[in-house]
């Protein structure tokens, strides 16, 4: 199994708030992106980061912000916390650019917004 | 643009019957993959198999196959002999060599949940 952690794995927060979903890979892959799950869409991609404090916007980026200080580390943070960003994050990680790379995602943060 | 569209939305099998998972694909790119996951209901994505565009041969893992034509776009996956442990949500996706910095990323379908029944 590929070596990521996705932290929390479950987390409630209320409209408004601030909250900060965190993927850590043992792999030194330099890939990393933010998909979300939603019904009816499959996985959806957010952010990707590319390197080290290089990051770009994904399909459904609005309302999110992503920071990757290290190499290991990609930090997922809604500003803002709304109602229709309840959903299934998942972080994964590819080696390099190659489409032909199997991709490796984390067990899912399931994220509640009351 | 990719869009990979899984039509169905839900099946429901009895034990030991053969089941087919649609996938059918949209891309202009010439060289693509195409990849199935599997997720089970404690809801992590199982990696199950990548195949790329320029090879068209069956492939059969167990009692997993997956046909790959590219004539009509698709690439379907048949579990031979269904069980119960099989019970999960099916994605397929797509995956091409992007002109920006992300390399490559993953169109997703809206998958397939499978129900087995004992």
């Amino acid at each position: 199994d590929a070596g990521i952690t996705q932290s929390p794995r479950h987390k409630v927060t209320e409209t408004g708030t601030p909250v900060t979903l965190r993927c850590h890979q043992t792999e030194n892959h330099r890939y990393m992106y933010w998909y979300r799950q939603d019904p009816g869409h499959g996985l959806r991609l957010i952010h990707y980061s590319y390197g080290v404090k290089d990051t770009d916007k994904g399909e459904v980026s609005d309302g999110y912000s992503v920071s990757r200080s290290k190499t290991e580390d990609f930090l997922l943070t809604l500003e803002s916390a709304t109602s229709s960003q309840t959903s299934v994050y998942f972080c994964a990680i590819s080696e390099n650019r190659w489409p032909g790379n199997t991709i490796y995602f984390g067990e899912g943060s399931w994220l509640t917004v009351v | 643009a990719q869009k990979v569209t899984q039509a169905q939305t839900e099946i429901s099998v009895v034990e030991k019957e053969d089941v087919t998972l649609d996938c059918v694909y949209e891309t202009r790119d010439t060289t693509y993959y195409l990849f199935w996951y599997k997720q089970p209901p404690s809801g992590e994505l199982v990696f199950l198999i990548r195949r790329n565009s320029f090879d068209e041969q069956n492939e059969i893992s167990g009692r997993y196959s997956w046909n790959f034509q590219k004539s009509t776009s698709s690439f379907n996956f048949t579990i031979t002999a269904s069980q119960v442990v099989d019970s999960a949500v099916y994605f397929c996706a797509l995956s091409a060599l992007q002109n920006d910095a992300s390399g490559s990323r993953l169109t997703f379908g809206e998958g397939t949940q499978l129900t087995v029944n004992p």
